[in-house]
């Protein structure tokens, strides 16, 4: 199977429970922030984005939160769920300067039953 | 709507051979960009095509290439493979690149061509 979560940190919750997965970016001219999910045998999919010019912005059950101040960026998950269970990964992008996407290293949530 | 697909899904070869990667957009997306995942290394960027032109190139050695055709469908191709080599490939297409209007820019991921080099 896919070997994508070795290596990671792993944060483990119950299913239920809010869930909140960080992320420390490194550019400060980076204005726009994706959120991935990656489960076992795929590619990963998008959950929700944010731009610099805000510092929250709500989706269905998730909540992505934004402080340039520090460089940080976090996802919310309300009542996490077994099908949650996957590797997250935040991104930043540069719009005005390289465009390329540059990704974290990830966080594997397990949802336990 | 379809979603993007990448052939083959697996691949097995041996050190020093070639192989090439293939990848179809999501219809009416122009811009694909590829990526190797790596246990160790995570997901790092390859390089990017919009409109059959290399855009942006990650930090990859000349042997990683690749290509767009007129109907935006890429090949990435690896020439004397090494065993480095060995890891997931993702494909993303993307509406547009350069359009600043909210939510264009996501990059929508196929499922990957998982590569083992032997």
């Amino acid at each position: 199977g896919e070997s994508v979560g070795l290596h990671l940190p792993t944060l483990s919750v119950q299913e239920g429970d809010n869930s909140i997965i960080n992320c420390a970016y490194s550019n400060s001219a980076s204005d726009y922030f994706i959120w991935y999910k990656q489960e076992s045998g795929k590619g990963p999919q998008f959950i929700i984005d944010i731009r610099s010019n805000m510092d929250k912005r709500q989706g269905q059950r998730v909540t992505v939160l934004l402080n340039k101040t520090v460089k940080h960026l976090s996802l919310q998950i309300a009542a996490t769920q077994p099908g949650d269970s996957a590797v997250y990964f935040c991104a930043e992008k540069d719009q005005g300067g390289s465009e390329k996407l540059v990704f974290g290293k990830g966080m594997k949530l397990t949802v336990n039953p | 709507k379809a979603g993007v697909t990448q052939t083959p899904r697996y691949l097995i070869k041996t050190r020093g051979q070639q192989v090439t990667l293939s990848c179809s957009p999501i219809s009416g997306h122009r811009s694909v960009s590829w990526y190797q995942q790596t246990p160790g290394q995570g997901l790092q960027f390859l390089f990017e095509y919009f409109s059959e032109t290399q855009r942006n190139k990650g930090n990859f050695p000349g042997r990683f290439s690749g290509r767009q055709f007129s109907n935006s469908r890429s090949e990435m191709n690896v020439s004397t493979l090494e065993l480095g080599d060995s890891a997931l490939y993702l494909c993303a297409s993307s509406l547009v690149i350069w359009d600043r209007v909210f939510d264009t820019d996501t990059q929508y991921f196929g499922p990957g061509t998982r590569l083992t080099v032997l």
